[in-house]
């Protein structure tokens, strides 16, 4: 049973424009979310992560929200550009547990110069 | 600084052969995972070492797949009498601190990519 959702696939977004990445999860126990990009035959690099006791994070070019209520955060791209271009997870994980990481199934982001 | 590090980088089996992976993790970390990543899915928890101390084996499919890391710091994966649905990317990460609760980053090698014939 999948406890973190990406239900998009694939993304094209145009340069400079903002992308916007979306991520469900199941699991109310769940207090800490991350992203991770991607690229072909590498692994998984982070990007950035948020606490559920906040609500935003923001670094740099990357930011990313959490709605509680909804389970949902997004992480916001802007401006995009052609090396943003990859494939990117959202991740899950419980602090006071392992810290082991549950995964999404990724979406792979598209930036068109 | 080198990162994680993990070899072979791709490795074919025919059904049945055993193999063993291998994950170098960043020098000093104390937390090593490995995870699963079937094609089109994302990374699945396998199972997590706290120095040499397998703490958690939960994510392991079978009693066919055994983890080890004997001196804390790099660790080996073996897959007895592999099977097709072996095929895969394993991943290891590895991660500063151990004690929770933890936000570490986990850094993640480049996989291994497993294909069974």
């Amino acid at each position: 049973d999948q406890q973190v959702k990406q239900n998009s696939p694939s993304l094209s977004v145009q340069e400079g424009r903002i992308s916007i990445l979306n991520c469900d999860y199941t699991n109310s126990m769940f207090d800490y979310f991350l992203w991770y990009k991607k690229y072909p035959a590498e692994g998984p690099t982070f990007l950035i992560s948020i606490s559920s006791i906040k609500d935003k994070n923001e670094d740099g070019r990357f930011t990313v929200f959490l709605n509680k209520s909804a389970k949902h955060l997004s992480l916001h791209i802007v401006p995009s550009q052609p090396g943003d271009s990859a494939v990117y997870f959202c991740a899950a994980s419980v602090q006071t547990g392992a810290n082991n990481l549950f995964f999404g199934t990724g979406t792979r982001l598209t930036v068109i110069p | 600084g080198a990162g994680v590090s993990q070899s072979p980088r791709y490795k074919v089996a025919k059904r049945g052969q055993d193999v063993a992976l291998r994950c170098d993790p960043i020098s000093g970390h104390v937390s090593l995972f490995w995870y699963q990543q079937a094609l089109g899915q994302g990374p699945e928890f396998l199972t997590y070492f706290q120095n040499e101390a397998q703490l958690d084996k939960s994510g392991l499919p079978s009693d066919r797949f055994f983890a080890e890391r004997p001196e804390g710091s790099v660790s080996t994966l073996k897959i007895q009498r592999t099977q097709q649905e072996d095929s895969a990317v394993y991943l290891c990460a590895s991660s500063v601190r151990g004690e929770v609760p933890s936000t570490d980053t986990q850094y993640f090698g480049p996989g291994t990519r497993l294909t069974v014939l």
